[in-house]
């Protein structure tokens, strides 16, 4: 399959509690985006991270990333209602010039 | 900051026509854009890889007759789905790859839903 994994697929939480997705992914990579998508709107872009970053933070977003076991993680902290959406990471794929996303993680935050 | 734009960003068509979607990149040049399929509570799945000048490459499966795309200009690729049927009815949308970047980091368009009746 050419896409990456994303964990959980779906995410329920209350407003206020942090969410926390994760991305897998198998080759090596340049960089790798998360994006976020509303339903049926196009995708908006969060972080992008570079491959020898290890961490970044914008806002309310805090993203890892360890090449060394192919993850990411995308914590979004005191989550909003506003914060329903679907989630994806994109990967750079370093040797085919070419992103591939994951398969999403769709999280809903409870008012 | 690089913006990418796609028109329309909605249109909808009778079974048997084509449809062309252009995404362009408003404030850089790129060389190589993607266009992207997305269906209903699904991921974006890669379809092909434009290059300005040269002809496209297609991923596996994704019919080259079907979906023609042109890259006439640095700034300027187009999708045309052609003879459109309902099973077409989907999300496209396109990036661009920023050549200036050191990490050829690459923008995506806002997207533009196609609903074949």
């Amino acid at each position: 399959s050419q896409q990456g994994e994303e964990d959980p697929q779906a995410l329920s939480i209350q407003e206020g509690e942090n969410a926390t997705m994760n991305c897998s992914y198998k080759t090596s990579i340049n960089n790798l985006q998360w994006y976020r998508q509303n339903s049926g709107r196009g995708l908006v872009h969060l972080i992008l991270i570079r491959s020898n970053e290890r961490e970044k933070h914008s806002g309310r977003l805090r993203v890892t990333l360890d090449t060394s076991k192919k993850s990411s993680s995308l914590l979004i902290t005191a989550s909003r209602a506003a914060d329903t959406a679907s989630y994806f990471c994109a990967t750079f794929n370093s040797g085919t010039y070419k992103y591939i996303f994951g398969t999403g993680t769709r999280l809903k935050v409870l008012a | 900051g690089a913006v990418v734009s796609q028109h329309p960003s909605r249109v909808i068509c009778k079974s048997g026509t084509s449809v062309k979607i252009e995404c362009r990149s408003l404030d850089f040049q790129a060389t190589t854009m993607f266009w992207y399929r997305q269906f209903p509570k699904q991921s974006l799945m890669l379809m092909a890889t434009s290059n300005e000048g040269s002809k496209a490459t297609y991923e596996q499966g994704v019919e080259k007759d079907k979906f023609l795309i042109n890259h006439a200009s640095l700034t300027l690729s187009t999708l045309t789905v052609t003879s459109a049927h309902p099973e077409d009815s989907s999300f496209y949308i396109c990036s661009a790859r920023d050549q200036g970047l050191a990490y050829n980091e690459q923008f995506f368009g806002p997207g533009t839903r196609l609903t074949v009746l």
